[in-house]
């Protein structure tokens, strides 16, 4: 069975600095890889995908994440981050497109003026 | 274009009652998920439905929870004789169906069990 570790509960970083949130995953197949991000009082929207073909996704925000198969990583960076991007973020597998999405527990970042 | 809709936002019941949590997913959308999140976690599965039919709840606790997607109507989740630990906020998502990996997610009904 599929399962997803984020080591990093809370990262503070100081606004317009860069930023890596990291994540694990560990499944007996392929995988589907996503970063969804979580405002407070909301649900979770989708930062970025990867399903196949280049190792390094770019997404929205200015975010992007590198699929290492060799690590079974998928960490999420932004070069330089702004107050607006402090958030929940989770990192999520699924092994196919008809299978369940399963959530790891989540990194708050919290950016600092 | 509507999200999904999922209602009430914020549901208070007391120990023993029932809560009925629902979930109207996107227009065409023809699954549907539920999730739990209690504070410091992450989200937890609790069950993938499609039109009329469950797919996986392996993730659904055995008895008081049940969840339905039927042909006409949103799709309910509902827990009977609610304890205090069934306190969480349960999200909601759905996705077009197979082939379709993104899910689209509501904004939680926060279930309060006092």
């Amino acid at each position: 069975a599929q399962s997803v570790t984020q080591l990093d509960s809370q990262v503070p970083v100081f606004e317009e600095a860069p930023v890596e949130l990291r994540c694990n995953y560990s499944s007996s197949v392929s995988v589907y890889l996503f970063w969804y991000v979580q405002y407070p009082n909301q649900g979770l929207q989708l930062l970025l995908k990867y399903l196949s073909g280049s190792t390094l996704v770019k997404g929205i925000n200015g975010f992007e994440a590198e699929f290492n198969k060799s690590q079974t990583s998928f960490h999420l960076r932004k070069p330089s981050v702004h107050i607006s991007d402090t958030a929940e973020y989770f990192c999520a597998v699924s092994e196919s497109s008809y299978d369940k999405v399963i959530f790891g527990p989540g990194t708050s970042l919290s950016v600092i003026p | 274009n509507a999200g999904v809709m999922q209602n009430p936002r914020h549901l208070v019941r007391r120990r023993g009652q029932e809560a009925r949590l629902r979930c109207s997913p996107m227009k065409g959308h023809s699954h549907v998920y539920w999730y739990r999140q209690l504070p410091e976690e992450g989200l937890k599965f609790m069950v993938y439905l499609q039109k009329e039919n469950i797919i996986d709840e392996s993730g659904m606790p055995k008895e008081r929870f049940s969840a339905e997607f039927p042909k006409e109507g949103p799709s309910i989740l509902r827990i009977q004789q609610v304890v205090r630990g069934d306190s969480a906020a349960y999200f909601c998502a759905s996705s077009p169906g197979v082939g379709h990996v993104e899910l689209f997610f509501g904004s939680g009904t926060q279930l309060s069990v006092l």
